[in-house]
This record gives structure tokens, C-alpha cells and sequence, in this order.
């Protein structure tokens, strides 16, 4: 299995201010094929299901708010939210879709100052 | 807009077999892949496992002993049995579809709470 481990595993930030989430693969999630990295970021608010952010490990979905950006590739990745709003707090998770089985981080979350 | 929505017992028995189906309406099953996904209370999300609309599946093996899942494209619908249950199953389980780019759960259901316990 491709052990996913996010750091840290919580974080407060002033509003306004940047948020930085690491998130470390076992093992590469690069497909040779494509040259993709698969790995995707989801934000998950109290009594809500996760919702998708980022895939690619940099492209953000339809309607998400231009301060999250991921980035990395291979094993390394980051998710940052610059100009950290109220409606930002949650806990962020990372996921491979490398293969199965499919595995999630940890977890971080993100408090407001 | 894809919508998924699960159903099924809040409350099951030690040993006994956890049944959850997940409605999809706004759009066609075919030729997605559909997954089971749960997060123990206060805890992470774990991948269950997965079935395309053909019918084929893939299971994670920490469950895999006890898991069965199917699919109904006729009702638009799929669904998860897991036996032998415990208290360590005791979760919200979410149903997802991965998305025709590379497999990202790109939509969720709400989520419902199975509780395991006498």
C-alpha cells in the first residue's frame, strides 16, 4: 500500500495569511504513460462529506477559489491557501489514485486565528 | 448534476452484515467507477473498495474477506455488504464516483452513520 503522511496535523492561521499542507507519497504516483501525478486534495467541513479541490496534483476543480494551489511531484506535494478566509476551516486531505488500494493522509486541519 | 445518496440500517448487531445501497441520480452510471469510502467518527477516510459499471470489482484487503459489493445500472444503483461486523466498523460510509479523468472521487454522497452494536 502507498502509505500517504501529511504534516502537519494542524495549523492555525490568521485570516488572510497562507496555509501551507505537506503531503509525502511512499512511493512515486507518477505514471510514466502520461507523465501525471495522481494525487488529489480534498477539503472537509464539519457534518460534510469531502469535496475535491485539487487533482492532477496542481489543477483545480470547477468553482474552486483560485487561493488554493497544489503542487509538488513524485513523492512531495503541497497544498497552499493564500489569503486564508473564515470559510477555509476544515480539514484538508491528500489521496493517491495511483492504485488500489486508493489511501488517504492523515488529515490536516486548519484553524483560524 | 450527479447526486448520490445512501440508504440503509443506522444500527447493526456484532457479527452481523452491514447492507448500504447508494442512489445515483443525474447521470448515467456507465462507464464510471463507483467507490465505498467510510471515516471511523472523529477519524480519516478509508478507501472500502470499488465496482465499475460492468460489474467487475476491487476490494481493499484489509476487508476484502468480508466484503461484496454490486451493482443495478438498471436502478441506477449500487451497493455494499460487509459481514462479521464489529464495533471497529462503526463509521460514516460515503458512497463516491471517480471521475473520467483518472479516477479522483470527484462527486460524494452525504454520508450515513452505521453504528455497530447490541
Amino acid at each position: 500500500d502507498i502509505v500517504m503522511t501529511q504534516s502537519p496535523d494542524s495549523l492555525t492561521v490568521s485570516p488572510g495569511e497562507r496555509a501551507t499542507i505537506n503531503c509525502k507519497s511512499s512511493q512515486s504516483v507518477i505514471y510514466r504513460s502520461n507523465k501525471k501525478n495522481y494525487l488529489a486534495w480534498y477539503q472537509q467541513k464539519p457534518g460534510q462529506p469531502p469535496k475535491l479541490l485539487i487533482y492532477w496534483a496542481s489543477t483545480r476543480e470547477s468553482g474552486v477559489p483560485d487561493r488554493f494551489s497544489g503542487s509538488g511531484s513524485g513523492t512531495d506535494f503541497t497544498l497552499t491557501i493564500s489569503d486564508l478566509q473564515a470559510e477555509d476551516v476544515a480539514v484538508y486531505y491528500c489521496q493517491q489514485y495511483y492504485n488500489t488500494p486508493r489511501t488517504f493522509g492523515q488529515g490536516t486541519k486548519v484553524e483560524i486565528k | 448534476q450527479v447526486q448520490l445518496q445512501e440508504s440503509g440500517p443506522g444500527l447493526v448487531k456484532p457479527s452481523g452484515t452491514l447492507s448500504l445501497t447508494c442512489a445515483v441520480s443525474g447521470g448515467s452510471m456507465s462507464p464510471c467507477f463507483w467507490s465505498w469510502i467510510r471515516q471511523p467518527p472523529g477519524k480519516g477516510l478509508e478507501w472500502i473498495g470499488y465496482i465499475h459499471y460492468s460489474g467487475s470489482t476491487d476490494y481493499n484487503p484489509s476487508l476484502k474477506s468480508r466484503l461484496t459489493m454490486s451493482i443495478d445500472t438498471s436502478k441506477n444503483q449500487f451497493s455494499l455488504n460487509l459481514s462479521s461486523v464489529t464495533a471497529a466498523d462503526t463509521a460514516i460510509y460515503y458512497c463516491a464516483r471517480h471521475s473520467l479523468r483518472g479516477g479522483e472521487f470527484d462527486y460524494w454522497g452525504q454520508g450515513t452513520l452505521v453504528t455497530v452494536s447490541s
